[in-house]
């Protein structure tokens, strides 16, 4: 069965701190994507990458970084987590030329 | 800015009854997908549709995509506890092959017994 795993489901960070968020996919995918999902506001791209090495920024990207050294892993970088990053992340991949994604199940972020 | 606009925005059934929500686009879709999210998980894809007037069925899920590609519809019949979750649409970037999705903002649907 085709996966794509995020290293944590719940997370809790301090203030300042800088986190990593995981994503490791194993469907040989060129395409993966982050998002923030937060109640009323759905789905909201932050970055995703279309190659290794490759990024483009989503609708969000402010306040985070990502990082995609090997196909089959796509890192999320907050850079000084702010409580406004309290939020679910989302993971995603899909083949090149498109198509549905397959989503993680997510790591649930907060920052105190 | 690609706009899905989703309703309803919640809505709370029996089980046993039918429900049917809504997806409406700004512009003509190229494809358009349907996901299921439970709480605590990630979206699941349950279809892609892609020409106009399309219709496809997955059990007791019916989805219907308008004849002018604008807008799109998930019927479900005799809801039952397992079908509760969130709903979302999302439409394909027109031209690109990168793959991104814009996503609605989704349909809450709880079933109770």
């Amino acid at each position: 069965d085709v996966k794509v795993t995020q290293s944590s489901r719940y997370l809790v960070k301090r203030t300042g701190e800088k986190v990593f968020l995981e994503c490791v996919q194993d469907m040989d995918h060129e395409n993966m994507f982050w998002y923030r999902q937060d109640p009323g506001l759905g789905l909201r791209l932050i970055y995703f990458s279309y190659d290794v090495k490759m990024k483009e920024k989503g609708d969000i990207p402010e306040g985070y970084s990502v990082s995609r050294e090997k196909k089959e892993r796509f890192s999320l970088i907050l850079e000084s987590a702010s409580t406004n990053q309290t939020s679910m992340y989302l993971c995603a991949s899909t083949p090149g030329g498109g198509g549905g994604y397959t989503f993680g199940s997510g790591t649930r972020l907060t920052v105190v | 800015t690609q706009l899905l606009e989703q309703s309803p925005q919640f809505l709370s059934i029996q089980e046993g009854e039918n429900l049917t929500v809504y997806c409406n686009s700004s512009s003509v879709f190229s494809s358009l997908q349907w996901y299921r999210q439970e709480p605590g998980e990630g979206p699941v894809l349950l279809v892609t549709v892609v020409t106009g007037g399309e219709v496809k069925k997955l059990k007791r899920l019916t989805f219907q995509f308008g004849d002018a590609r604008k807008d799109s519809s998930l019927h479900i019949t005799a809801a039952q506890t397992g079908d509760t979750g969130l709903y979302l649409c999302a439409q394909a970037d027109r031209g690109s092959t990168l793959g991104r999705l814009y996503f609605g903002r989704g349909t809450q649907l709880t079933v109770w017994p």
